[in-house]
């Protein structure tokens, strides 16, 4: 495609449900990042993927946080048990090695009730 | 600890005026920086990227510096126009690692 593609837009849930957000990168990219942003608030990193290496999975909040990317390509993000310091919006971004830059994903919102 | 500061958080200036716009960070050792461009419910454009070897990047009315040795980069828009109204966000590449964002400069250009 021509661009980091996210599903959904938007998304309400209510506390305490699982959500999944998707991820397409760009065709190519070996690099995959999920971002979260909160309200005025600035980008904190979640995870990484680079390749076949083991994700980089520090910036994860808490264990009700995982991600997983099949065939080096789509990525999904989950979020069990929702609560509400979980409203955000996050952001996906694909690259290729560390001399290229990262291009992002228009984000879900993500607004729990 | 990879740290990226900018300056200022929010700036409003009158159409037409040239402006700068600020980024530090705490380790030298980067690959690259990055400016993107935040619009309000939006996600980030790149707007210009600057390889750790390279001084600056110039993209129309845009002009990107980076001083690696000085942990420093400013974002020059010329002739500003209400349509560059936006939230610009600085990032670094410290290795095959995750982009370290600052927190943003919220730009108002006023007709």
């Amino acid at each position: 495609g021509a661009g980091v593609s996210q599903s959904p837009s938007n998304k309400v849930t209510e506390k305490g449900k699982d959500v999944e957000l998707r991820c397409d990168p760009i065709s190519g990219h070996t690099a995959l990042y999920w971002y979260r942003q909160s309200l005025g608030q600035g980008l904190e990193f979640l995870i990484y993927f680079q390749g076949n290496s083991a994700p980089d999975k520090s910036g994860l909040p808490s264990d009700r946080f995982s991600a997983e990317r099949t065939g080096g390509s789509v990525s999904t993000l989950t979020i069990q048990r929702t609560q509400q310091e979980d409203s955000a919006v996050y952001l996906c971004a694909s690259g290729t090695d560390r001399t290229f830059g990262a291009f992002f994903g228009q984000g879900t919102r993500l607004t729990v009730v | 600890k990879q740290e990226v500061t900018q300056i200022p958080a929010a700036l409003s200036v009158p159409e037409g005026e040239n402006l700068v716009l600020n980024c530090s960070f705490t380790d030298s050792a980067i690959y690259n920086l990055q400016w993107f461009r935040q619009d309000p419910g939006k996600g980030l454009t790149s707007l210009l990227l600057i390889q750790s070897s390279q001084r600056e990047q110039t993209s129309g009315r845009l002009n990107a510096s980076l001083d690696k040795s000085s942990g420093r980069s400013t974002l020059y828009i010329a002739a500003s126009q209400p349509g560059d109204s936006a939230t610009y966000l600085c990032a670094v590449r410290p290795g095959n690692t995750p982009l370290v964002f600052g927190k943003g400069t919220r730009l108002s250009v006023i007709a």
